[in-house]
Formats: C-alpha cells, sequence, structure tokens
C-alpha cells in the first residue's frame, strides 16, 4: 500500500487478555518504530528496529511488551496480561533510511481499549 | 536523553493572522528537530524538519520554522494563518547518538474565522 497500515484500528479487551497489534510498513522502509500515545499526551517512544532486530526496545515499559519483526517487514507488538493503563493508541512509524535525519512515516494507529 | 518541551497547550489565532507554536528541546551533541501535525483521528503527518545549515527551514502548507542554537528553539510559524489549520502540532527531536525520537506533549492550535 501507499502508506503504513495498522491493524485493527480499534481493539477492546478484557484485563487479563493477550492483544496483538500489526504494522505493515511502507514498502523498501528498512526503519520501524512503535509509539504509544495516551489521550492528551504525545507520542511515547517504545522501539526501534533495523531489519529484523530491535536496535532500541528501551521504551518498552516492562516485560508484558514484546515486538517481532521477524522478516523485516510487517512488525507485531504482543501485550501479555493486558492492563487498564495499557489503554491508548499504539502508533507504528517507518522510515526508509537508518539515518538519524529521516522523517517517520506514521500509520493511523490502533486504539487499544482494556476494560 | 533528548527532549522537547511545548509550553502551550493550546493557542488561539484568528485567521489571517500570523502564528507562532514554540518549542525547546534539550540534547547532547547536534539536535535533529522535527514537527509533525496530527489531525482528528488521523496519524501524524510531517510538516518540516532542522538537520543543519539554513537557520530558517520550510516545510509543507506554508509553514517554516526557525533553529536558535543559543536559546535552543523551535518554534513553528506560519505569517497567514488558515482555518484549515486547526490541529495539534508536535516537536520532536534527535540527538546525533540515538535514533530513537521524542516527542512533546503537544500544542493545538485554533483558528477561529
Amino acid at each position: 500500500g501507499a502508506g503504513v497500515s495498522q491493524t485493527p484500528s480499534n481493539k477492546v479487551t478484557e484485563k487479563g487478555k493477550y492483544v496483538e497489534l500489526r504494522c505493515d510498513p511502507i514498502s523498501g522502509h528498512t526503519a520501524l518504530y512503535w509509539y504509544r500515545q495516551s489521550l492528551g499526551q504525545g507520542p511515547e517512544f517504545l522501539i526501534y528496529f533495523q531489519g529484523t532486530g530491535a536496535a532500541d526496545d528501551s521504551g518498552l515499559p516492562n516485560d508484558r511488551f514484546f515486538a517481532v519483526r521477524p522478516e523485516g517487514s510487517v512488525s507485531t507488538l504482543k501485550i501479555q496480561r493486558t492492563e487498564r493503563g495499557d489503554s491508548a493508541v499504539y502508533l507504528c512509524a517507518s522510515s526508509p533510511t537508518e539515518s538519524n535525519t529521516g522523517e517517520l512515516f506514521f500509520g493511523e494507529g490502533s486504539r487499544l481499549t482494556v476494560l | 536523553a533528548q527532549s522537547v518541551a511545548q509550553p502551550e497547550d493550546q493557542v488561539n489565532v484568528a485567521e489571517g493572522n500570523p502564528l507562532t507554536v514554540k518549542c525547546t528541546y534539550s540534547v547532547s551533541g547536534n539536535p535533529y528537530l522535527f514537527w509533525y501535525v496530527q489531525y482528528p483521528n488521523r496519524g501524524l503527518q510531517f510538516l518540516l524538519k532542522y538537520i543543519t545549515g539554513d537557520n530558517l527551514v520550510k516545510g509543507s502548507y506554508g509553514f517554516e520554522a526557525e533553529f536558535n542554537k543559543s536559546q535552543t528553539s523551535f518554534h513553528l510559524k506560519k505569517p497567514s494563518a488558515l482555518v484549515s489549520d486547526s490541529a495539534l502540532y508536535f516537536c520532536a527531536v534527535r540527538d546525533e547518538y540515538n535514533n530513537d525520537m521524542r516527542f512533546g506533549a503537544g500544542t493545538r492550535l485554533t483558528v477561529k474565522p
């Protein structure tokens, strides 16, 4: 597709359940980022991939959060034992360059609501 | 670690007037600075960036931003605001050592007819 695609656009789950959020970056983009945006806040960095490997996962809040990018394209953010505080919009972004001078191209986000 | 501050939660201007949305930053080393805009229920869209060179950078939709190293600022400006400019604006920064981009809390711009 032309842009970054994220699915599902909305996910409602119950506390304690497992959730997967998918990101399909722009074709050919090597760098991929996950951010979390809570209401009234700016995007909060979670993890950054160069190719298949997580180059920086310092933003993951705890070990319930994990992300993979096995073939260097699509990425999945996985959240175990969800808590109400995990409710937020999860944003994915990609970049054609691994240089830190490049801008990011964002998807429209996956809104997660934990009841 | 790098960080940005957007001191104003909300900016209100009349259509046709100039607008400024403020941003200050903190980094180790040289800063790479970015502005993004977010419309309701949409993803963030890139407006412009400063990497090096001329301190005044021009971007999409008539926006520009001025890099001021001594004041560690990167304010977003537009000479004549449009009602359609009403949106949420985010300033972001990377430093030359880290690839993660850090965002401010955002400023809601409202342009009234």
